[in-house]
């Protein structure tokens, strides 16, 4: 079974600067996840989609970053304008649904500096 | 508010030795929780998962208990190897959210 695929693996960009990140969850699985892991820190969840609808995003910074899942299989997550302290790694997970129990899967992560 | 605190930040030891990782949350009212590894540049490795009603999972060298009246979990790894070497994230689900720690970083010396 093919794992969840992100890209680009890395990312440099200047401040102010926009930035898109790509995932492709596990084929038949549900739910799509997008954390922030800022250095020496655990993930944060941004966004929960169930399908192609938004299920949680209330830390999302809505000002500066957007995403969207079509069809509810692949999903985009865009920064813009970044800021120095979106320096993280991005990580994308999926799972089967959406509820406890469901192991969530995650990809390798995408790892962006702002300078 | 619900946070996770993982202790130590990190630890050294010599391989063959068995050691302690340490997961305490604030808020008791969990799903389950969960112990990932995480290796450099790769994403997370689901290791256990313990359901509320449970007291313990095991899995090969790993052990996992879970005292939610007192808010903590352990993660018990029986004779380290150098492959052990990674970061181990406690998380812990709150309905369909997942809250995890920082994490300690584990290296195992040959």
């Amino acid at each position: 079974e093919a794992g969840v695929a992100q890209s680009p693996r890395y990312k440099i960009i200047e401040k102010r600067q926009s930035v898109a990140f790509w995932c492709n969850p596990i084929s038949g699985h549900a739910t799509l996840y997008w954390y922030q892991q800022i250095l020496g820190q655990g993930p944060k969840l941004l966004i929960q989609f169930q399908n192609n609808g938004v299920v949680d995003d209330s830390q999302l910074p809505k000002d500066r970053f957007s995403a969207e899942r079509l069809k509810g299989v692949d999903s985009t997550l865009k920064i813009q304008p970044a800021k120095l302290e979106d320096s993280a790694v991005y990580l994308c997970a999926s799972s089967l649904g959406g509820r406890a129990l469901d192991t969530q899967y995650f990809g390798p992560g995408t790892r962006l500096t702002v300078l | 508010k619900q946070e996770v605190t993982q202790i130590p930040a990190a630890l050294s030891v010599p391989e063959g030795e068995n050691l302690v990782l340490n997961c305490s949350f604030t808020d008791s009212a969990i799903y389950n929780l969960q112990w990932f590894r995480q290796d450099p540049g790769k994403g997370l490795t689901s290791l256990l998962l313990i359901q509320s009603s449970q007291r313990e999972q095991t899995s090969g060298r790993l052990n996992a208990s879970l005292d939610k009246s007192s808010g903590r979990s352990t993660l018990y790894i029986a004779a380290s190897q150098p492959g052990d070497s990674a970061t181990y994230l406690c998380a812990v689900e709150y309905g369909n959210k997942l809250v995890f720690g920082a994490g300690t970083i584990l290296r195992v010396k040959s």
